[in-house]
């Protein structure tokens, strides 16, 4: 079955570049996402690549994709405390599809 | 821009309580998704709608039930509730590739 793995915490210092990192191992996921959640809120969509791109770059945001070895990244530069959240990594295996979370990962940025 | 209107916010029921929560996806996104999100977890897929028909079904309790209407908002109805359904339930709407979240329902059950 599908599987999405991340490391459960990030800790950083406001102004670095933060990198998460996700692992997913369904084969036929197409579209890979990452959503971002405040405590007690909704879950944005930060962005979402497709599975035939290597990276994709939208402001401070860089989402690498790595399809052989299945692993997923993003990297915010220039981190602000306002970034603190959890960031989540999530795979479907096409448009329509549902989409498969891992853990999500805690980031802290501290001033 | 619009977004996914999800009501009530927040809902505090009794075991053995229904409880019906409504979502009100983005103009002109015709799939509907539900999900719970535990405490600390991550969100589970419960069960989605393309075109008011059931598109596909994840972990949904048999107690659970949901429909799409032809105004295309979707409800979820719980019924005999249990302590392990306080979550917050997610609805997100779809444009085909990009799954967008309402605020949720935070379900109490006492």
């Amino acid at each position: 079955g599908e599987d999405v793995e991340q490391s459960l915490f990030l800790s950083v210092r406001e102004g670095d570049s933060s990198v998460i990192n996700c692992t997913y191992t369904d084969s036929s996921s197409t579209y890979l996402y990452w959503y971002k959640q405040e405590p007690g809120a909704g879950l944005q969509l930060l962005t979402y690549i497709f599975s035939n791109m290597d990276m994709k770059q939208d402001q401070r945001l860089t989402v690498l994709l790595n399809k052989k070895d299945k692993h997923l990244s993003l990297r915010i530069a220039d981190t602000q405390t306002g970034d603190s959240a959890i960031y989540f990594c999530a795979e479907a295996s096409g448009g329509y599809s549902t989409l498969t979370f891992g853990k999500g990962t805690m980031l802290l940025v501290s001033p | 821009a619009a977004g996914v209107i999800q009501s009530p916010r927040h809902l505090i029921k009794e075991k053995r309580e229904t409880a019906t929560l409504k979502c009100y996806p983005i103009p002109r996104h015709d799939t509907v998704y539900w999900y719970q999100q535990g405490p600390g977890q991550d969100p589970q897929f419960l069960i989605s709608f393309y075109e008011k028909m059931q598109s596909d079904k994840g972990s949904i309790p048999d107690r659970f039930s949901a429909q799409q209407f032809s105004d295309y908002h979707s409800e979820l109805n719980m019924s005999s509730l249990e302590l392990g359904d306080s979550a917050l339930y997610f609805c997100a709407s779809s444009s085909e590739y990009e799954q967008y979240f309402g605020p949720g329902t935070r379900l109490t059950v006492t």
